[in-house]
């Protein structure tokens, strides 16, 4: 049973505009959320993450919101750009570290210029 | 050249043939991890090892083993490989001292095809 779920298999953008993805999670237990981003023949890399601490974290562009009790996360980027176009995953995990990360199965984004 | 190095990039193989799948890392990491990656399903963990002497099973290990020959290299092995293998499998490292973040390094992926 997927514990992590992304449920928008895609999304598309103008650029400029913000771009809101969304993840949910069922396991109670999780306290650290990433976000990875995927470009087509290459591996996930690390966007940002959030600690369940916390209810926002930003990076730039990118900023993380967590709802714990809703068991809800969303990543968003603003402005999009069309560089931002991508798969993006999102993962949980119970403890620190990357010891078993569970992930989401991914939106695409789109931004079209 | 990249961190993480994985070899073969592309592999087609026919059912009950062994499989190696290689993995090399440059960034010093202690920790490292296979995935795979179906339509779907997101990435799913397969091993992953904190040391050279500590290998512990992920959500999806049967079917698969592993070596970790030495700190920079961690191979995946299919004894006898089946359709439903087939799948994009990555490798990733980490580093214990960022753990707390969870960052994980992936390299390029190879992509396996079982007929």
């Amino acid at each position: 049973d997927q514990q992590v779920k992304q449920n928008s298999p895609s999304l598309s953008v103008q650029e400029g505009r913000i771009s809101i993805l969304n993840c949910d999670y069922t396991n109670s237990m999780f306290d650290y959320f990433l976000w990875y981003k995927k470009y087509p023949a290459e591996g996930p890399t690390f966007l940002i993450s959030i600690s369940s601490i916390k209810d926002k974290n930003e990076d730039g562009r990118f900023t993380v919101f967590l709802n714990k009790s809703a068991k809800h996360l969303s990543l968003h980027i603003v402005p999009s750009q069309p560089g931002d176009s991508a798969v993006y995953f999102c993962a949980a995990s119970e403890e620190a570290g990357a010891n078993n990360l569970f992930f989401g199965t991914g939106t695409r984004l789109t931004v079209i210029p | 050249d990249a961190d993480v190095t994985q070899t073969p990039r592309n592999r087609i193989t026919k059912t009950g043939k062994r499989i190696m799948l290689e993995c090399s890392q440059t960034k010093g990491h202690d920790r490292m991890y296979w995935y795979r990656q179906d339509p779907g399903l997101g990435l799913r963990l397969i091993y992953y090892s904190f040391d050279v002497k500590d290998i512990n099973k992920g959500e999806i290990s049967d079917g698969y083993s592993v070596s970790r020959q030495a700190q920079a290299k961690f191979s995946l092995s299919l004894e006898s490989a089946i359709p439903n293998q087939t799948a994009l499998y990555f490798c990733a490292t980490s580093d214990y001292r960022q753990g707390a973040t969870g960052e994980l390094f992936f390299g390029e992926g190879s992509r396996l095809t079982v007929l």
